[in-house]
C-alpha cells in the first residue's frame, strides 16, 4: 500500500506564474488536508478536503489559493500568480473515512516551492 | 489563532536516558490531541491520536498522557536511544471547527 505521494517535490516558479500542487492520498482515505510550513514557522493548517468537497479551508489566504480534490485523481492545491511570500513547503496528509479529527494523518514528503 | 506551545523547544539526551516534553494547548472546546514524530528529510509521522481526559497510550519506549482540563499533553521516551532522534510535534484540534493547532516542535538529539 503506497504512501501519500505529492508530486513534483521541488518546484521553482517565477512572480506571477501558477504553481499546481497534487496529493495523491492513501488507498482508501477520503478525507485530504494542506499544510503549509514557512522557513522558520511551523506547520500551518490549510484545507480540508473530502471527495468533490471543501469542508474547512479557513487558513486558505483568501486570493490566489484554491484546493480541490475531485472524484477521480489527486488533490490538487493551485497558488495563481505566485509571490516570494508563497515560497514554503506544501504538505499534504490523508486520513481513512470516518471521525474526522480522530484517525491518525498520513503524511506525504511535501513539495518545495520557490518562487524566484 | 490558537496557540500550541511545546517545551522545551530543543533537548539533548545521552542514550539511555529517559526524557519528556510538553503540549500545552487552551483547554476550552477540546477535541483531539495528536503527537508526531518528524525526522529530518522523512514526512511527519503519527505516534498516537489521544481524546479522552485522563488518557495515557504507548508505543513501544514511547508513551504519552493528557490532561484535557488544565490544557497539557506530556510524551515520555525510556531508555532514549539515537534513532529517537528528530522533531516531535502535537497537534490540537478543537470541537468547533476542523482545523489543526501545530506546535513548533521539540527537538530532540540523542547522544550516542
Amino acid at each position: 500500500n503506497a504512501g501519500v505521494m505529492q508530486n513534483p517535490r521541488h518546484l521553482v516558479r517565477r512572480r506571477g506564474q501558477e504553481a499546481r500542487l497534487r496529493c495523491s492520498p492513501m488507498k482508501g482515505h477520503s478525507h485530504v488536508y494542506w499544510y503549509r510550513q514557512l522557513p522558520e514557522e511551523g506547520l500551518k493548517f490549510m484545507v480540508y478536503l473530502q471527495k468533490e468537497n471543501i469542508i474547512d479551508e479557513s487558513g486558505m489566504p483568501k486570493e490566489r489559493f484554491s484546493a480541490e480534490f475531485p472524484k477521480e485523481g489527486p488533490s490538487i492545491l493551485r497558488i495563481q500568480q505566485v509571490v516570494r511570500g508563497d515560497s514554503a513547503a506544501y504538505f499534504c496528509a490523508s486520513s481513512p473515512p470516518g471521525l474526522a479529527g480522530v484517525a491518525e494523518q498520513f503524511f506525504g514528503p511535501g513539495t518545495r516551492l520557490t518562487v524566484l | 489563532i490558537l496557540n500550541v506551545e511545546q517545551s522545551p523547544q530543543s533537548l539533548h539526551v545521552q542514550e539511555g536516558d529517559s526524557t519528556n516534553f510538553t503540549c500545552s494547548f487552551p483547554s476550552s472546546n477540546f477535541y483531539a490531541l495528536h503527537w508526531y514524530r518528524w525526522e529530518t528529510a522523512k514526512s511527519p509521522e503519527a505516534l498516537f491520536v489521544m481524546t479522552l481526559n485522563g488518557d495515557e497510550k504507548k508505543k513501544g519506549r514511547i508513551s504519552a498522557t493528557l490532561n484535557t482540563k488544565e490544557g497539557y499533553s506530556y510524551l515520555y521516551i525510556k531508555g532514549s536511544q539515537p534513532e529517537d532522534s528528530a522533531t516531535y510535534l502535537c497537534a490540537f484540534r478543537t470541537n468547533t471547527g476542523n482545523q489543526f493547532y501545530f506546535g513548533t516542535g521539540t527537538s530532540l538529539t540523542v547522544i550516542p
